[in-house]
């Protein structure tokens, strides 16, 4: 069956501008997470979603990120007026259960470079 | 940081057996996960340990040691196909598992 899907793969985007990026779960899958990657690093936690729910945002750097899931399935990352700092791989993944130790299926991540 | 890992690169001929090590502060992570990411890719777990013991999977061999809050794995008989980052992955019992990951260790083995 089809994994996590990403889109766009890469983005570049200039200074200010906003962005958006799109993780299409696998189905059924009720736990989609964010994380962001830098450069050389392990993944670092944005957001978690049951669900439409979003139970945890502490990771998010900063009030520009913002994170929605409104059905259920699809979740966009969305980054408002990015900075230098925001370059990274966007990666997603989704589980199939809300507790428990349930695999984390990625996505191959959106890479984002601001210029 | 909660979990370290030395980022390598760690250049290994191929047959060579591979250590690779974590870690980490809190006390209270309850799994350990060995993920695999290649280049332009997401990460894709390769084994995982509830607690302390070892674990086996092939040419793959998970350790806990919650004592010294120490990780390992171990690759027998490596490939090139072994070839990529490899990222431990701590987290903590019940919740929804958010996870906490190593900085990851380059691997490259030659044939």
């Amino acid at each position: 069956g089809a994994g996590v899907s990403q889109s766009p793969r890469y983005k570049v985007a200039k200074r200010g501008q906003d962005v958006a990026l799109r993780c299409d779960p696998i189905s059924g899958h009720v736990s989609l997470f964010w994380y962001q990657q830098a450069l050389g690093q392990g993944p670092e936690f944005l957001t978690y979603f049951q669900n439409e729910a979003q139970l945890d945002k502490s990771g998010l750097p900063s009030d520009r990120f913002f994170a929605e899931r409104p059905e259920g399935s699809v979740s966009t990352l969305k980054i408002q007026r990015t900075q230098q700092e925001d370059s990274a791989v966007y990666l997603c993944a989704s589980s199939l259960e809300d507790r428990g130790m349930y695999e984390q299926y990625f996505g191959p991540g959106t890479r984002l470079t601001v210029t | 940081k909660e979990v370290e890992q030395d980022p390598g690169p760690l250049s290994v001929p191929e047959g060579a057996i591979v250590s690779l090590n974590c870690t980490y502060s809190n006390s209270a992570f309850q799994y350990f996960m060995w993920y695999r990411q290649y280049s332009r890719k997401g990460p894709e777990l390769l084994m995982y340990t509830y607690s302390s013991g070892n674990k086996e999977d092939g040419r793959f061999t998970a350790q806990v040691d919650k004592s010294s809050k120490y990780i390992s794995l171990f690759i027998r008989d490596s490939q090139p196909s072994d070839s990529a980052t490899y990222l431990c992955a701590l987290t903590f019992s019940g919740g929804y598992n958010k996870l906490i990951f190593g900085a990851g260790t380059r691997l490259a083995v030659h044939p």
